[in-house]
C-alpha cells in the first residue's frame, strides 16, 4: 500500500511568487492534515479535511494560504504571494479515522525556501 | 492552552544501551492522547507509540516503551538496547479529543536529535 506523497519534495520560489503543494494521502483516508515546520520550531497544524470538507482550519496562518481537497481526494496548498517567513517543511498526513488512537501517516514533506 | 514540552534539544547514547527522551505536557482537557514519532534524515514521520489518557498501562510497542506518569503530566518514550538506526530526531505530539469527534489536530514538542555512537 502507498504512504502519503507529497509535491514536490523541495521548492524555491522568490518573494512575491506562488506555490503551490500537493498531497496525495492513502487511499481510503478520509482525514487529511497539513502541517508545516518553520525555522526550526515546533510543527505547527495548519487544518484538517474530512473528504472534502475543512473541519478545522485554524491553524491557518493567514489569507495568503489557501487550502483546497476537491473530490475528496488529493488536497492542495496554495500560498500566494510567498513571503519570506513562509520557508520550512510543509507536512501532508492522512488518517482513517478521526481521534483516539487512530494514527495520522505522514509524508515526508515539502521544503520551501522563499528567497 | 495545550503544550508539549521536549526539554532535550539533543541525547546521546552508547549502541546498545537504553534512553529516556522526555516529555511533558499540558492540558486541561481529561481526554487526550499521546504520540512518539521518529524523523530519520531522510525527512518521514514515522510512528512509534501511542498512549491513551485513560490507559491503564504504560504503551510498549517493540523496543520502544512510554514512561506514562499522568499526575507529573509526563510521557517519556523509553528506547531499550539502542541501535545506530535509532539515530534522528523524535517527537513528542497530543492530541487533544473531543466528545464531538472533530477536533483532531495534534500538538508537538520542539523535537529531541538522539544520536547513537557505536
Amino acid at each position: 500500500e502507498a504512504g502519503v506523497t507529497q509535491f514536490p519534495s523541495h521548492s524555491v520560489i522568490e518573494k512575491g511568487q506562488t506555490v503551490t503543494l500537493r498531497c496525495d494521502p492513502i487511499s481510503g483516508h478520509d482525514n487529511l492534515y497539513w502541517y508545516r515546520r518553520v525555522m526550526g520550531k515546533e510543527i505547527k497544524f495548519l487544518l484538517h479535511f474530512v473528504k472534502e470538507s475543512k473541519q478545522d482550519e485554524s491553524g491557518m496562518p493567514n489569507n495568503r494560504f489557501l487550502a483546497e481537497r476537491t473530490g475528496g481526494t488529493y488536497s492542495t496548498l496554495k500560498v500566494q504571494p510567498a513571503e519570506l517567513e513562509d520557508s520550512g517543511v510543509y507536512f501532508c498526513a492522512s488518517s482513517q479515522a478521526a481521534g483516539g488512537r487512530s494514527e495520522q501517516f505522514f509524508g515526508p514533506g515539502t521544503r520551501l525556501t522563499v528567497l | 492552552a495545550q503544550k508539549i514540552t521536549q526539554t532535550q534539544p539533543g541525547m546521546f547514547v552508547q549502541e546498545k544501551e537504553a534512553v529516556t527522551l522526555d516529555c511533558t505536557y499540558d492540558t486541561s482537557d481529561p481526554s487526550y492522547g499521546l504520540f512518539w514519532y521518529k524523523q530519520p534524515s531522510s525527512g518521514e514521520m514515522i510512528f512509534l507509540i501511542y498512549q491513551g489518557s485513560y490507559d491503564q498501562q504504560n504503551a510498549t510497542e517493540g523496543r520502544y516503551s512510554l514512561n506514562f506518569q499522568k499526575a507529573r503530566k509526563s510521557a517519556n518514550l523509553v528506547i531499550s538496547a539502542s541501535q545506530l538506526g535509532d539515530s534522528a530526531m523524535y517527537f513528542c505530539a497530543m492530541r487533544e479529543v473531543s466528545y464531538s469527534g472533530g477536533y483532531n489536530k495534534l500538538i508537538f514538542g520542539a523535537g529531541t536529535r538522539l544520536a547513537v555512537h557505536p
